[in-house]
């Protein structure tokens, strides 16, 4: 059974940096892309940045792109999201989702149940 | 950018009732569209994929449809725990989420 749990949320203050993990099991990882998603409290689903299998892509929407990182330990089936200069927008659940193939834009088939990250002072 | 709109925002129905989600895309994304459900405290769950195929195990009662711009999500007969946000996706050369439809009890 596929499995995806993430981990590493929590308070920080504005200005700081985090870095989420998401532990995948019942799948061999290096054959499918891995995406994180957020959600803001009462708001609606928010892409946010994509890796392909092997980690040798990698893909960021505006949002964070030049102040976050995602990159995959497929020998530890870990995928992980480094987020810098965090600002109060940024307070959402982040979830990560495994796209339905090896192709790095597919559908999120599975999703973790989330893990929350608050920034504030 | 392709901007993905759905509609409307909520949607207020009776259990046994048909509902109808309504989901528009700025440009075309062919049948790469997505539907997914999303409970209270929980991870969206996928439904729907290439518009109109239902994922595994997915109840009969869920159906998409349309191509290009414009889509559709129909429950046939709603039943009590069809009651959640739905969200329609873009997907193959991006990713784009809709604002989400709130289908709640009338």
């Amino acid at each position: 059974e596929v499995y995806l749990l993430e981990s590493g949320g929590g308070l920080v203050q504005p200005g700081g940096s985090l870095r989420l993990s998401c532990a995948a099991s019942g799948f061999t990882s290096s054959n499918y892309a891995m995406s994180w998603v957020r959600q803001a409290p009462g708001k609606g689903l928010e892409w946010l940045s994509t890796i392909s299998g092997t980690g040798g892509s990698t893909y960021y929407a505006d949002s964070v792109r030049g102040r976050s990182t995602i990159s995959r330990d497929n020998s530890k089936n870990t995928l992980y999201l480094q987020i810098n200069s965090l600002r109060a927008g940024d307070t959402a659940v982040y979830f990560c989702a495994r796209a339905s193939s090896t192709y790095w834009f597919d559908l999120f088939d599975y999703w973790g149940q989330g893990t929350l990250v608050t920034v504030s002072s | 950018e392709i901007v993905m709109t759905q509609s409307p925002a909520t949607l207020s129905m009776s259990p046994g009732e048909r509902a109808t989600l309504s989901c528009r895309a700025s440009q075309s994304v062919g049948s790469n569209l997505a539907w997914y459900q999303q409970k209270p405290g929980q991870a969206p769950r996928l439904l729907i994929h290439g518009a109109s195929t239902r994922a595994t195990g997915i109840p009969a009662r869920f159906s998409g449809s349309g191509s290009g711009t414009e889509f559709t999500l129909i429950i046939s007969s709603l039943q009590s725990e069809d009651f959640a946000v739905y969200y329609c996706q873009r997907y193959h050369n991006w990713y784009t989420f809709g604002q989400g439809t709130k289908l709640e009890i009338k």
